[in-house]
């Protein structure tokens, strides 16, 4: 089957400048998760969603990033103003989500890099 | 609140030794507990998980117990290989919610 999709794989902007990343997760997987992913160290939940509602967005900075997953299947994360220490990995994941998750396995796509300069 | 705590790297050891990556980990309810792994140049996937207390997960020669009484997760190997050269992250998945939570991640190095 095929995996959890991004794009762009890499992004280079200047700061308060914006930009948005694509994900498309493996089909019929009801929860998509958005990670940061800063140099060495663990990933950080930005914003969860189960089919098209958010479920956690505790952590997200609402005063600059957004994310949407419009008909409960690929989702928008956008930045807008960059700041510099938003250079980072952004990582989406997909799973089963609540309904049918019986291994609990969460799969990740390849990541989209973001260097704020 | 949730949270995952595992050992600082790098770690770095000889071909066939053996390995043991700490992690501890606080949380309500009853949560699983993974291992996953990053190659490099890859995305993260999972190496091997744990549902419930006392429960192995094992993998590619890994092993890790689900210790409730001391809240642990501590990633084994017997005999590692240059190939098992990667970050390791330890996660838990909340109960209810379904939310992940990674540790920091140890990177390890194995030399021929």
């Amino acid at each position: 089957e095929a995996g959890v999709a991004q794009s762009p794989r890499y992004k280079i902007i200047e700061k308060r400048q914006s930009v948005a990343f694509w994900c498309n997760p493996i089909s019929g997987h009801a929860t998509l998760y958005w990670y940061q992913q800063i140099l060495g160290q663990g990933p950080k939940l930005l914003i969860q969603f189960q089919n098209n509602g958010v479920v956690d967005d505790s952590q997200l900075p609402k005063d600059r990033f957004s994310a949407e997953r419009l008909k409960g299947v690929d989702s928008t994360l956008k930045i807008q103003p960059a700041k510099l220490e938003d250079s980072a990995v952004y990582l989406c994941a997909s799973s089963l989500g609540w309904a049918s998750d019986g291994t609990g396995e969460l799969f990740f796509g390849e990541g989209s890099r973001l260097t704020v300069l | 609140g949730n949270s995952v705590t595992q050992m600082e790297g790098p770690v770095t050891l000889s071909e066939e030794a053996f390995l043991t990556i700490n992690c501890t980990y606080t949380a309500t309810g009853y949560p699983s507990l993974f291992w996953y792994v990053q190659y490099p140049g890859e995305g993260l996937q999972l190496l091997l998980k744990a549902t419930k207390a006392d429960d192995k997960g094992s993998n590619k020669g890994f092993e890790a117990t689900y210790r409730k009484e001391t809240t642990s997760f501590h990633l084994e190997k017997g005999s590692v290989q240059v190939s098992d050269s990667a970050v390791y992250f330890c996660a838990l998945r909340t109960s209810g919610t379904y939310k992940y939570i990674f540790g920091t991640g140890t990177r390890l190095k194995v030399l021929a």
